[in-house]
């Protein structure tokens, strides 16, 4: 079956304790994104990768970082989270620009 | 870049009747247009896409149009169910030295009233 896992769903953290929320697909799809989720602005890209080593900013990086080592997973990082990064984050794969989304990673940082 | 606005917010519609949900984006050289389907607590679900080179797309209850010259692109749907009430998001897509970025609009919150 074809599959986007992320994990944690759900995290609660303080700020600037570093933390990572792995992506994984088994689509074999070359192209992953994050995006975040915030009330009233839809969703918006952080980071894209095209293939393994191969990853770019976004609209909305600042505070994120990605890496690509895999083909299959996508992990986010956040080395310092700060309150205003409290949001609701999807992994995103895509063949053919069609996007499948995770299960999505509701984050508080406190 | 591109910048996609979708209306109306907030869409209530009795059961049976049809709902309409429209978006315009500005970028002319976007070529793909998918619709999502977010049901509360999940994944946005692709439920419709268009490209470019067609005017319109149909999938049982569910058809886009898209006006191109206008640039503005709409999701009907049809016979409307209870199991329709969710948030439905548009997007508007360029593959742009490789990236396959989704541009959304801010969603609509489609109320099914029984």
């Amino acid at each position: 079956e074809a599959q986007v896992t992320q994990n944690p769903r759900y995290l609660i953290t303080v700020t600037g304790k570093k933390l990572t929320v792995t992506c994984s697909q088994n689509m074999n799809h070359e192209y992953m994104s994050w995006y975040r989720q915030d009330p009233g602005l839809g969703l918006r890209q952080i980071y894209y990768s095209m293939n393994v080593e191969v990853t770019d900013k976004g609209d909305v990086p600042e505070g994120y970082k990605v890496s690509r080592k895999e083909k299959r997973n996508f992990p986010l990082i956040l080395e310092s989270p700060s309150p205003n990064q409290t949001s609701l984050y999807f992994c995103a794969t895509s063949g053919g620009q069609k996007q499948f989304f995770g299960p999505g990673t509701r984050l508080t940082v406190l | 870049g591109e910048n996609v606005e979708q209306h109306p917010s907030t869409l209530s519609v009795q059961e049976g009747d049809s709902a309409v949900i429209k978006c315009t984006y500005s970028d002319s050289a976007s070529n793909y247009f998918p619709w999502y389907k977010q049901e509360l607590g999940k994944r946005p679900q692709l439920i419709i896409d268009i490209r470019s080179n067609v005017g319109e797309k149909k999938d049982q209850r569910i058809a886009v149009t898209l006006n191109k010259t206008a640039k503005h692109f709409s999701l009907h749907i049809t016979e409307t169910q209870p199991e329709d009430s969710a948030v439905y998001f548009c997007a508007a897509s360029l593959v742009h030295f490789g990236n396959e970025k989704l541009t959304f609009g801010t969603g609509t919150r489609l109320t099914i009233i029984p």
